[in-house]
């Protein structure tokens, strides 16, 4: 079945430690790829986002992703965490010849300080 | 990107009581879209909204539960309608970007409480 996976439902890193949050698409064509951040109490924030072109895409707040199409996969990075970044994470996808989203199950994001 | 706006933020009804929510873009859009979120769970697309025609709803969401409008390119409205504390979640509208963007911009949501 097609899905959009998020293995990691929680994530904790100190700041300033390195972030990779993980996402897997099962879609044959390559879809539309996008990361969002969600605050508590918030929407959600769009941080970037993969149409073509470029594998390593950058986003805002220091945030980039690589696209896999080997392994299927648009992970999300960032070099060095801050607290502010403490957050809930949806990778969501974009089917080719369609227009909805279909989102990840969410990556609760825990900063230590 | 669009700016989206949704009243209410929060809201506690009672049971078999109807809730009203309400969807406002800074900028004229084709397509919006509502979405719920159930506590800890992920987004879960409930119907699109296209402004001249009736709203497409996803598998498990009826017309009858959650009747939509879109008056204009601007605005939208979901109801909740004969509520149950199932239908305690946060709910969202998004807008779709113009020139063929597929990117989705959210508001800040709506969070229900039925009790």
């Amino acid at each position: 079945a097609q899905s959009v996976t998020q293995p990691d439902i929680h994530i904790t890193v100190s700041e300033g430690a390195s972030l990779e949050l993980r996402c897997n698409y099962s879609y044959g064509a390559t879809p539309y790829l996008f990361w969002y951040v969600q605050s508590p109490g918030q929407g959600l924030q769009l941080l970037l986002k993969y149409f073509s072109g470029d594998t390593l895409v950058q986003g805002i707040k220091g945030f980039e992703a690589e696209f896999k199409r080997s392994q299927s996969s648009f992970n999300l990075r960032k070099p060095s965490v801050h607290w502010s970044d403490a957050a809930e994470y949806f990778c969501a996808v974009v089917p080719s010849g369609t227009y909805k989203y279909i989102f990840g199950t969410g990556t609760r994001l825990k900063v230590l300080a | 990107s669009a700016v989206i706006s949704q009243k209410p933020s929060r809201d506690i009804c009672q049971r078999g009581t109807s809730l009203t929510i309400q969807c406002q873009v800074d900028s004229q859009v084709t397509m919006m879209f509502w979405y719920r979120q159930q506590p800890g769970q992920s987004l879960t697309l409930i119907a699109t909204a296209n402004q001249g025609s009736e709203a497409t709803y996803e598998s498990g969401f009826v017309i009858d539960k959650f009747p939509i409008s879109r008056p204009n390119l601007t605005f939208s409205t979901l109801t909740v309608s004969n509520m149950s504390p199932e239908d305690s979640s946060i709910y969202l509208c998004s807008a779709q970007g113009q020139g063929g963007s597929y990117e989705q911009y959210f508001g800040p949501g709506t969070r229900l409480t039925v009790t």
